[in-house]
């Protein structure tokens, strides 16, 4: 079956740097979005990897590793506005999204 | 402003009532989706379309139905056969049908059986 797991919860404190991760176990892969959701509001696109390494977009970062099945979302100087849920997806063979069911991240002043 | 509209954005509903959720979008996009998102898991595909009077059915189609009959809109209804239809329910679109597109996301229908 395909899978993605990524952490259900993280805390980190405002001003500083976290990391989610995100791995993925799909047939196929077609590429990987990260995607921010506020409580109760649609998600947001935030970055797409393709090809593994690292795509830096001003605060936040995404990284993949493709051979590990591995990406993490890099969030820096963070800011009480980041606390939401952060989506991993990822497009498998046949062009289709497969959904992590997303890490809330809570920041404290 | 191109976009992607739902409405209504709350739905209360009585049981054995079928409900239906509306999308459309100014987007010129070809690819339209009904996700239903439930807390802790993540987004499941409800139906998809590619193209006008064109749709597939996704992970979790049963209890729904869709229409496609112009490019700019593609309604869910909720019917009453599906036997737990409290859920967030988000449309999506995209730009290359099938392909590496950005999805693009309404604000959401959260429908609640009373």
């Amino acid at each position: 079956g395909q899978n993605i797991d990524q952490p259900t919860e993280m805390t980190a404190t405002e001003g500083a740097i976290v990391q989610i991760n995100c791995t993925y176990q799909t047939s196929g892969f077609n590429g990987l979005f990260w995607y921010q959701q506020h409580a109760g509001e649609a998600p947001t696109f935030l970055s797409y990897n393709v090809l593994d390494g690292l795509e830096e977009k001003g605060r936040f970062s995404s990284f993949l590793s493709r051979s590990k099945g591995y990406s993490y979302l890099l969030l820096k100087e963070l800011q009480m506005k980041d606390s939401a849920s952060y989506l991993c997806a990822v497009l498998d063979s046949n062009y289709q999204l497969i959904w992590g069911a997303g890490t809330k991240l809570i920041i404290k002043p | 402003d191109g976009g992607i509209t739902q409405s209504p954005k709350y739905l209360f509903r009585k049981e054995g009532q079928n409900v239906t959720l509306s999308c459309e979008q100014n987007l010129n996009h070809d690819a339209m989706y009904w996700y239903r998102q439930d807390p802790g898991q993540g987004l499941r595909l409800i139906y998809y379309s590619q193209i006008v009077n064109d749709f597939q059915k996704g992970d979790i189609a049963e209890g729904y139905s869709v229409s496609r009959e112009k490019k700019e809109s593609f309604p869910l209804t909720v019917t009453s056969a599906q036997k737990n239809p409290t859920a967030f329910y988000l449309c999506a679109s995209s730009s290359l049908a099938g392909e590496t597109g950005e999805l693009f996301f309404g604000e959401g229908s959260r429908l609640t059986v009373l």
